[in-house]
């Protein structure tokens, strides 16, 4: 299996441009979650789906932050206008979400470094 | 806001075992104890978890104390490629908890 993979692995872009950031989960996982990294506040849960649903997105910083999930097998974050402080890397995981959770590990990918000058 | 403590950094001599502690003092019945690790420019990864019982994998060892309000992750011969940041993470496994909540982590650095 390839794992989770994202694209692109850098970004970089301009104030109020749209951003749109990719995820490809482990085939077969039910749960697909999109996390953020700065150094300020460290690894932050954005968004999580459960069968291509949104379950919980209070993480999401604004309305300028959206996420779709529209199969199995894809999922995007977009940010719409991006701004400075947007700048962070950006993780997709996966997780099968067995019932009972005992084999529920989270996959994470390697992430998307965003810059946004 | 992450249920544990950790101490913020830790050295550890290459070939040498690694104890990483973590405080989870208010911790329920039905949580959980998971240990992720993010190598630098990585995504985390998972190590290990456990409920209650000590638990050991080809990657570490978990010990959780009886009343559960601590553990401590063992590396048992470090590596310098297990330089990291080491999470503990306290959560229910569940379908509804799904969620993994990080805090600051303890950065370990293994020195030759």
């Amino acid at each position: 299996d390839a794992g989770v993979i994202q694209s692109p692995r850098h970004e970089v872009t301009e104030m109020g441009q749209e951003v749109t950031l990719r995820c490809k989960p482990i085939s077969g996982h039910d749960y697909l979650f999109w996390y953020r990294q700065t150094m300020m506040r460290g690894l932050e849960l954005l968004i999580y789906f459960n069968n291509n649903v949104p379950i919980d997105d209070s993480g999401m910083p604004e309305d300028r932050f959206s996420a779709k999930m529209p199969n199995a097998s894809f999922s995007t974050l977009k940010i719409q206008p991006s701004e400075p402080r947007d700048s962070a890397v950006y993780f997709c995981a996966s997780s099968s979400g067995l019932a009972g959770g005992l084999t529920d590990t989270q996959y994470f990918g390697p992430g998307t470094r965003l810059t946004v000058l | 806001d992450a249920k544990t403590t950790q101490p913020p950094s830790m050295d550890c001599a290459e070939g040498r075992a690694a104890n990483l502690p973590c405080n989870h003092s208010t911790i329920s019945g039905n949580e959980y104890v998971y240990w992720y690790r993010q190598i630098h420019s990585q995504g985390p990864q998972y190590i290990i978890h456990g409920l209650k019982n000590n638990e050991t994998n080809e990657m570490a060892s978990l010990i959780i104390t009886e009343d559960r309000k601590s553990s401590t992750l063992i590396l048992p011969h470090a590596t310098l490629r297990d330089t990291a940041v080491y999470y503990c993470i306290v959560r229910e496994n569940n379908n509804a908890g799904n969620m993994l909540t990080f805090g600051g982590g303890t950065r370990l650095m293994v020195k030759p």
